[in-house]
């Protein structure tokens, strides 16, 4: 089946810091990438939509100039936290879509992130 | 607006039979889905349906109507590792997924 794989899986940092998670989608072309941020025991909210070679979508409230996304090929899309503080440690998960068309999403293993 | 509701937390028995409801009302409709989320995970895939009925697979059986804006997954024969949280989904009209806050589901042996 589609695989995507998410890394880093956990990544510690110090506040003020940037952090680069990496998103791939292994055995297909994944057209359109969301990024989603997890707080304990909190559904998934949705930060933004990325379609390859394009700006991403970002969803109303999160800050593009500090969640910085790139999509720059069919199989990996990047999310940097930039200047990261102790407010921005959570759950980040990536998800990698085929096409527009109803196709369940195949997500990453996700990254955790604290910052300190 | 848009909204996805399921109960918060479940507890059920190993070896026995459990319904997580999911009730919806969206802008549109192109699916719903359900998702397997063990703590500190990513969610898994477990089923989709867009027509009305009963779709099974396995332990697992998700059900639909699209009148009442409703949906279930049924779980059988559970076991320990069945615990988790269950996340509801639908997609809307503009093919962007409307996320339930997800059912915690504990099993006691």
């Amino acid at each position: 089946g589609a695989v995507v794989s998410q890394h880093p899986s956990r990544v510690i940092c110090k506040s003020g810091t940037s952090v680069k998670i990496e998103c791939r989608s292994l055995d297909f072309q994944a057209t359109t990438m969301f990024w989603y941020r997890q707080f304990p025991k909190k559904s998934l909210m949705l930060m933004a939509t990325s379609n390859e070679g394009s700006k991403a979508t970002y969803e109303q409230g999160v800050e593009k100039d500090k969640f910085l996304i790139n999509h720059a090929s069919l199989t990996l899309s990047t999310l940097t936290v930039t200047s990261a503080h102790p407010e921005d440690s959570s759950f980040y998960i990536c998800s990698a879509t085929q096409g527009l068309d109803i196709s369940p999403l195949h997500f990453g293993n996700g990254t955790r992130l604290t910052v300190t | 607006g848009q909204n996805i509701d399921q109960p918060t937390e479940m507890t059920a028995t190993e070896g026995a039979i459990v319904q997580i409801n999911c009730t919806y009302q969206t802008s549109g409709f192109n699916g719903l889905f359900w998702y397997q989320q063990h703590a500190g995970e990513a969610p898994t895939f477990l089923s989709y349906n867009v027509l009305d009925g009963l779709e099974e697979k396995g332990r697992f059986s998700s059900f639909l109507s699209r009148s009442k804006g409703y949906s279930y997954l049924l779980l059988k024969e559970l076991q320990m590792k069945d615990s988790a949280s269950y996340l509801c989904a639908v997609m809307d009209s503009n093919y962007q997924l409307i996320w339930g806050a997800g059912t915690k589901l504990i099993i006691k042996p």
